[in-house]
């Protein structure tokens, strides 16, 4: 059975870089069925995607944040990542990795449990 | 970008009873190639979110055959024909064409 694990550091200073890992477990990052995902949820708010990457290393980014994020993919160690530069207290948020089924009309099928991210300094 | 509207934003239901959710779009999520992209989502209290219907009405693997979504073109419905106190949680209606949007969420309540 598939699972997704959100890691990395739980406070981020204000401008510095957020960097995230999504490790898969129980199958393989590299299938041409899937793709995968990041979505953000501040404190009592929605859901806001960020990005996703295709197997083939195509990027797709949510424009509000474009100019500072990266999605990329470490198919040797099955994970793929997320950095999102310049942060303010705005970032604050629940981060999630999600698998995409592109079997299931592109949607977000798997979620990871979801990784805290505070900015303050 | 395509703005999802969710009505209600909060939604207190007796078990047994049935619930109707609302999501219309800004625009037509009917893509050029035939599909519409729209899901949803359930985020029950503490948890990830869980997808419950996509291409508006297919239902995931393990979703309850209470639960049915419909709608076309900009409007859309999720309806869950008994609530049971498992479905408490916030609903979310999701638009797949790039950039991915959701809506706002309904909260559901049971009575």
């Amino acid at each position: 059975q598939l699972q997704l694990q959100e890691s990395g550091p739980g406070l981020v200073k204000p401008s510095e870089t957020l960097s995230l890992t999504c490790t898969v477990s129980g199958g393989s990052i590299s299938s041409s069925s899937y793709y995968w995902g990041w979505i953000r949820q501040p404190p009592g708010k929605g859901l806001e995607w960020i990005g996703s990457i295709y197997y083939s290393g195509s990027t797709y980014y949510n424009p509000s944040l474009k100019s500072r994020v990266t999605i990329s993919v470490d198919t040797s160690k099955n994970q793929f990542s997320l950095k999102l530069s310049s942060v303010t207290a705005a970032d604050t948020a629940v981060y999630y990795c999600a698998r995409v089924d592109s079997r299931l009309q592109d949607a977000f099928d798997i979620w990871g449990q979801g990784t805290m991210v505070t900015v303050s300094s | 970008d395509i703005v999802m509207t969710q009505t209600p934003l909060s939604l207190s239901v007796t078990p047994g009873q049935p619930a109707s959710i609302s999501c219309k779009s800004s625009q037509s999520l009917l893509h050029s190639d035939g599909k519409t992209y729209l899901y949803w989502y359930l985020q029950k209290p503490g948890q990830s979110p869980q997808l419950l219907i996509y291409e508006v009405s297919s239902r995931f693997s393990g979703v309850p055959d209470r639960f049915s979504g419909s709608g076309s073109g900009t409007d859309f419905t999720l309806k869950i024909s008994r609530v049971e106190a498992e479905d408490v949680g916030v609903y979310y209606c999701m638009q797949g064409i790039h950039p991915l949007t959701f809506g706002g969420g309904t909260k559901v309540e049971i009575k």
